[in-house]
């Protein structure tokens, strides 16, 4: 399998269920990234890890747990959320680039899980 | 202000016409541009990418950046109906990239 892959691709849960979401990266990158993606707005980054250290968390709310085990895997784990928490959510992954070359990683999406909560 | 603002359209052009898809911006720190298509229920792809002002072309797409006026755009030529998506700009400085809400592209056959 190649390039970025997301499992479920759809997943229904309830308010107090615990579920999660599992992203795998085949291109031998260092970076992965969690983004929520709605209805009418832009895409939102979530969460980044650089080596398997989080380097940024974009104050989500702690029913939003990620989990970086090693550079091709990314989990989000999902406990109580909220009807509002429905959408769709991509992981990506990048190569970053040396700090002196002054380009910027390219980040490749994976399809994305479509959440609903009910 | 929104930092990346776009359009959401949708916009329906016929088949082979010229498509202009614009962005502006309001952080002029950003120094790279770019657009990712998004077909439906699949991760948006990046499509064209650009550092600083200019034009640069692939193909039937141009990207082009306006630095003095914070203005971002992407030209479709002859468009396809393969081409209908929805159209994401991006800003970034250097480290994360920030989106605008994406423009939904109908080419009627």
């Amino acid at each position: 399998e190649t390039g970025v892959t997301q499992t479920p691709r759809h997943l229904v849960m309830g308010m107090t269920n615990k579920k999660s979401l599992k992203c795998e990266q085949h291109l031998g990158h260092n970076a992965m990234y969690w983004y929520k993606q709605s209805a009418k707005k832009p895409l939102e980054l979530m969460f980044v890890y650089n080596f398997k250290e989080q380097t940024e968390n974009n104050s989500v709310p702690s029913r939003f747990s990620p989990e970086c085990p090693n550079s091709s895997h990314l989990f989000l784990h999902l406990h109580t959320l909220q009807p509002e928490d429905s959408a769709l959510y991509l992981c990506a992954s990048s190569q970053p680039g040396e700090p002196t070359s002054g380009i910027t990683d390219t980040q490749y999406f994976g399809p994305g899980t479509r959440l609903t909560v009910l | 202000q929104k930092e990346v603002e776009q359009d959401p359209g949708p916009l329906s052009v016929p088949e082979g016409a010229i498509v202009s898809l614009n962005c502006t911006y309001s952080n002029s720190a950003f120094q790279y541009f770019m657009w990712y298509r998004q077909y439906s229920r699949k991760g948006p792809e990046l499509l064209m990418y650009t550092y600083s002002s200019g034009n640069k072309e692939d193909g039937r797409f141009t990207a082009q950046v306006d630095k003095s006026s914070k203005y971002i755009s992407l030209f479709i030529r002859d468009s396809q109906p393969s081409d209908s998506a929805t159209y994401l700009c991006a800003a970034s400085r250097g480290d994360k990239i920030i989106f605008g809400k994406g423009t939904r592209l109908h080419i009627l056959p």
